[in-house]
């Protein structure tokens, strides 16, 4: 079973439209992120959450709000989805425990468009 | 803010070795990572630097010099299965991490 997994894996929705991406780990690491990644800007950090009482933001989170429901379980809002905002989505993980180098594992990613 | 420069493609041939450099601008700097990605599919670890020096891990290998900024991903007796984007990504503090934009690899026969 994989360790970080991302619902849905494919969304095509319109202009103006709530959706939620959702990432689920069962690797027990305490640090959560969402990028996103677009062709020929690489990867960008949207959110990320070191704990489940703590949220920040990354480089790029305008048009974006997120929830940290649980240790294993962090999910990316768009309220209000434009087309710029098409783009794949990964989730990713991490561990900051003493004998981790706090190396980063990626969910399969979510493919968003936006019409 | 931090800057990282990696070249955008480059090309080799199946069995050859090939090495895919990467600099960066940054100040507290905490570490040095690897990926690889296939199109369409998630970056996976390669490798993670936080000294000078050259790590190895079978046909892959990195190496860092922080004096200069700068790192190299060595590829070995390249295969067609190489052919991906491959990221450099370095981490300020205790932080998170700033990625470049990638290097595509085309390993061709």
């Amino acid at each position: 079973d994989a360790d970080v997994t991302q619902t849905p894996r494919n969304r095509i929705t319109k202009t103006g439209k709530r959706i939620m991406l959702e990432c689920s780990q069962t690797k027990g690491h305490d640090r959560m992120y969402w990028y996103r990644q677009d062709p020929g800007l690489g990867l960008r950090l949207i959110y990320y959450s070191f704990d489940v009482k703590d949220i920040n933001k990354g480089e790029i989170s305008d048009g974006y709000s997120v929830s940290r429901q649980a240790q294993a379980k962090f999910s990316l809002s768009l309220e209000s989805a434009i087309p710029n905002q098409t783009a794949l989505y990964f989730c990713a993980t991490s561990d900051v425990s003493t004998t981790s180098t706090d190396t980063q594992y990626f969910g399969p990613g979510t493919r968003l468009t936006v019409l | 803010g931090q800057n990282i420069d990696q070249p955008t493609e480059m090309t080799a041939t199946e069995g050859a070795i090939v090495q895919i450099n990467c600099t960066y601008q940054t100040s507290g700097f905490n570490g040095l990572f690897w990926y690889q990605q296939h199109a369409g599919e998630a970056p996976t670890f390669l490798s993670y630097n936080v000294l000078d020096g050259l790590e190895e891990k079978g046909r892959f290998s990195s190496f860092l010099s922080r004096s200069k900024g700068y790192s190299y991903l060595l590829l070995k007796e390249l295969q067609m299965k190489d052919s991906a984007s491959y990221l450099c990504a370095v981490r300020v503090g205790y932080s998170t991490l700033t990625f470049g934009k990638g290097t595509m690899l085309l390993v061709s026969p």
